[in-house]
């Protein structure tokens, strides 16, 4: 068990540009979420798969957000036309559906710089 | 609606120190609660965790206890030591259209000096 991993960890680009980031979930969890986390504030939902369905979207996803979870593996968050607002670490985590009792385990981030 | 809020950072303390993080939170229902630390550069990584009234999460020296009549879920350690210089959040987890959803206060910075 190798955790939760996301590429890249640091990210800079240019306003109107579009950027993908890559989560990795631990093996066998078949939960996954995104959460943004912008400096001095703790970390704000956005968007939920249960396998590779996405059940439910935070009203900070706007549409230049969009994920995806093919095969309900791996998961990639891309945001299209940048803005300088979008500077953030974006947060992957993903649990294991126990009933009520899971744990979401999280991974690095990646980190968001717009100029 | 469901909400976390903490105390402000950052807390400063010299290491062996006794620490407390106040954490409160609103909530419909019953919800578990959880104390993750952010190091620097890192993700998060859950501390520790409470599923119920009166219990009573800990890990690595660190304790909260899940007061239901007081809504909180303050976080105490006995001794600090420089390495658990970190931030701090403190977060609730709410059942929300058939899923889990974890709320997030804002954090606490904690600076631990020699």
């Amino acid at each position: 068990d190798t955790g939760v991993s996301q590429n890249p960890r640091h990210k800079i680009t240019k306003r109107g540009q579009n950027v993908t980031f890559r989560c990795d979930p631990i093996s066998e969890h078949n939960r996954l979420y995104w959460y943004r986390q912008t400096l001095g504030q703790g970390p704000e939902f956005l968007t939920y798969f249960q396998n590779e369905a996405q059940l439910e979207k935070s009203r900070l996803l706007s549409d230049r957000f969009s994920a995806e979870r093919p095969k309900g593996s791996f998961s990639t968050l891309e945001i299209q036309r940048t803005e300088q607002g979008d500077s953030a670490m974006y947060l992957c985590a993903s649990s294991l559906d126990r009933g009520g009792t899971e744990t979401q385990y999280f991974g690095p981030g990646t980190r968001l710089l717009v100029l | 609606g469901d909400s976390v809020t903490q105390m402000e950072g950052p807390v400063t303390l010299s290491e062996e120190a006794f620490l407390t993080i106040n954490c409160t939170y609103t909530a419909t229902g019953y919800p578990s609660l959880f104390w993750y630390v952010q190091y620097p550069g890192e993700g998060l990584q859950l501390l520790l965790k409470a599923t119920k009234a009166d219990d009573k999460g800990s890990n690595k020296g660190f304790e909260a206890t899940y007061r239901k009549e007081t809504t909180s879920f303050h976080l105490e350690k006995g001794s600090v030591q420089v390495s658990d210089s970190a931030v701090y959040f403190c977060a609730l987890r709410v059942l929300s259209g058939g899923y889990n959803k974890l709320i997030f206060g804002a954090g606490t910075r904690l600076a631990v000096h020699p």
